[in-house]
């Protein structure tokens, strides 16, 4: 199976701030998708960005964009201006194409948005 | 309205009661996903669908299954419940012919509690 590795259980960034969030990967496939999820308070989760691997560009929207690095199967979140609403656990997830489609999730990281 | 929903949203039982988790969603899709989430350990997969004829196992069946009913409707039973089966559940869709990479749509979770 799969392995995705979340090295930072917790982190915090200042309200307007930047943070960078971690992830890496195990795999020997070639093609793949990657996909970031939010799990608020209200632990209802959702889905932030995604991005498929035969995709040299990383994606992006508003104020989150992925640092994907194919070769060293790394996968970072970046948020910027970061806000209070942004504070939630942050889960990484690899799926396969070659093993009935499942997602492999990351242990998450804990963010923390100070005022 | 919400697309996926789990009933109970909330439920404490005992040890050794049969217990069924229910998933139902509006969004059409023929893809539904079982899985639980435990602290420091992610999201994983118990049992997959991808049609009403098909029913898969996934990292953690043991203990558990699964009842796929209508194309909108996945039950998860717990036969004999244990307290090492306490765990937040989340129900998942997706549908793979969508353009969104078979991305997963979660439900608001059944935190279930083993006494």
């Amino acid at each position: 199976a799969q392995t995705v590795t979340q090295s930072q259980p917790e982190m915090s960034v200042q309200e307007a701030e930047t943070v960078t969030l971690s992830c890496t990967y195990d795999t020997s496939e070639s093609d793949y998708y990657l996909f970031w999820y939010k799990q608020p308070p209200s632990r209802q989760m959702i889905l932030v960005i995604r991005q498929e691997a035969y995709k040299q560009q990383n994606a992006t929207e508003n104020r989150f964009s992925v640092n994907f690095q194919k070769a060293a199967k790394s996968f970072s979140l970046k948020i910027s201006d970061s806000q209070l609403g942004d504070a939630a656990m942050y889960f990484c997830a690899y799926r396969s194409p070659n093993t009935g489609n499942q997602f492999y999730f990351g242990t998450g990281t804990s963010l923390t948005v100070i005022p | 309205d919400a697309d996926v929903t789990q009933t109970p949203r909330n439920r404490i039982t005992k040890t050794g009661k049969r217990i069924m988790l229910e998933c139902s969603q509006t969004k059409g899709h023929d893809r539904m996903y079982w899985y639980r989430q435990d602290p420091g350990l992610g999201l994983r997969l118990i049992y997959y669908s991808f049609d009403v004829k098909d029913i898969n196992k996934g990292e953690i069946s043991d203990g558990y299954s699964v009842s796929r009913q209508a194309q909108a409707k996945f039950s998860l039973s717990l036969e004999s419940a244990i307290p090492n089966q306490t765990a937040l559940y989340f129900c998942a869709t997706s549908d793979p012919e969508g353009g969104g990479q078979d991305t997963q749509y979660f439900g608001p979770g059944t935190r279930l509690t083993v006494l």
